[in-house]
C-alpha cells in the first residue's frame, strides 16, 4: 500500500541551526501538508501547499520557516534558526483531492529535539 | 482556528467493556473525521463524516456526527486491548477545507 515517508526518524539540533525534514508524498498526490505535535500536546496544523504555492499556513509557521518541493517527489520543511519550543514530531501528510471526505495520509513522522 | 474539545482527555478500561468518547465545538463543519494515533505513528483516518446526524460503523466502532454538525462521538463496543491508542476527531470548516485536529482521547485497554 502507497504511504508517505518521511526521513529522518529523528533530528537532534543545536538552538539556532537550521534544519530540514524532508518528506516523499503518495506519488499520485497533489495535496501536500506539514503539521507538528508536542509532546502531551494535539496535533498542530502548519502548511498546506498545492501546486508549487501555499495554500494556507497557520500563525505558530512564521519566517522562521519554508517548504519547498524541489524535485517533483519530496516535499521538505525548513526551520531557519531552531529555538527550544520548536522541539516537536513533525508529520507530512498528502491527498489526492481536497474538499468534503478528503482524506489525509500521515507519515510517521519527525522527532525533533532542539537543544 | 475551529476549537474541537474531545472528552474525556484520558480513559482506562477492562477488555470487553464498552466505551464513548466525544468531538465538540462551537463551529459548523463541513466536514469530520476521526484519526486513531499509536505511540511514534503517525495518524491513521478511520472514518469521515460530512452528514449532519449521519451514523457510520467500522466493525465494533460507531461514529456519529450531530445534526448541526458541531460535534461528534465515536463509541467503541467490547473493547480490545488493540484498541488502545490516541483517538483524535479532525474538523474542516465550511469556509475553507483544512482540517483541525482536537484535543484527543488516548485509550487503554487492560486485558
Amino acid at each position: 500500500e502507497p504511504e508517505v515517508t518521511q526521513t529522518p526518524s529523528h533530528q537532534v539540533t543545536q538552538m539556532g541551526q537550521e534544519v530540514i525534514l524532508r518528506c516523499v508524498p503518495i506519488s499520485n498526490h497533489l495535496y501536500f501538508y506539514w503539521y507538528r505535535q508536542i509532546l502531551g500536546q494535539k496535533v498542530e496544523f502548519l502548511v498546506s501547499f498545492y501546486n508549487n504555492e501555499i495554500s494556507e499556513k497557520s500563525e505558530i509557521f512564521d519566517d522562521q520557516f519554508s517548504v519547498e518541493r524541489p524535485d517533483g517527489s519530496n516535499f521538505t520543511l525548513k526551520i531557519r534558526s531552531t529555538k527550544l519550543e520548536d522541539s516537536a514530531m513533525y508529520f507530512c501528510a498528502s491527498s489526492e483531492a481536497r474538499g468534503v471526505g478528503e482524506k489525509l495520509f500521515f507519515g510517521s513522522g519527525t522527532q525533533l529535539s532542539v537543544l | 482556528t475551529q476549537l474541537l474539545e474531545q472528552s474525556p482527555q484520558f480513559l482506562s478500561i477492562q477488555e470487553g467493556e464498552n466505551l464513548t468518547v466525544y468531538c465538540n465545538s462551537s463551529s459548523v463543519f463541513s466536514s469530520l473525521q476521526w484519526y486513531r494515533q499509536e505511540p511514534g505513528e503517525g495518524p491513521v483516518l478511520l472514518v469521515t463524516v460530512v452528514t449532519g446526524g449521519e451514523v457510520k460503523k467500522l466493525k465494533r466502532l460507531t461514529f456519529q456526527f450531530g445534526d448541526a454538525r458541531k460535534d461528534s462521538s465515536l463509541h467503541i463496543t467490547a473493547a480490545q486491548p488493540g484498541d488502545t491508542g490516541l483517538y483524535l476527531c479532525a474538523g474542516a470548516a465550511n469556509t475553507g477545507n483544512q482540517f483541525y485536529f482536537g484535543t484527543g482521547t488516548s485509550l487503554t485497554v487492560i486485558p
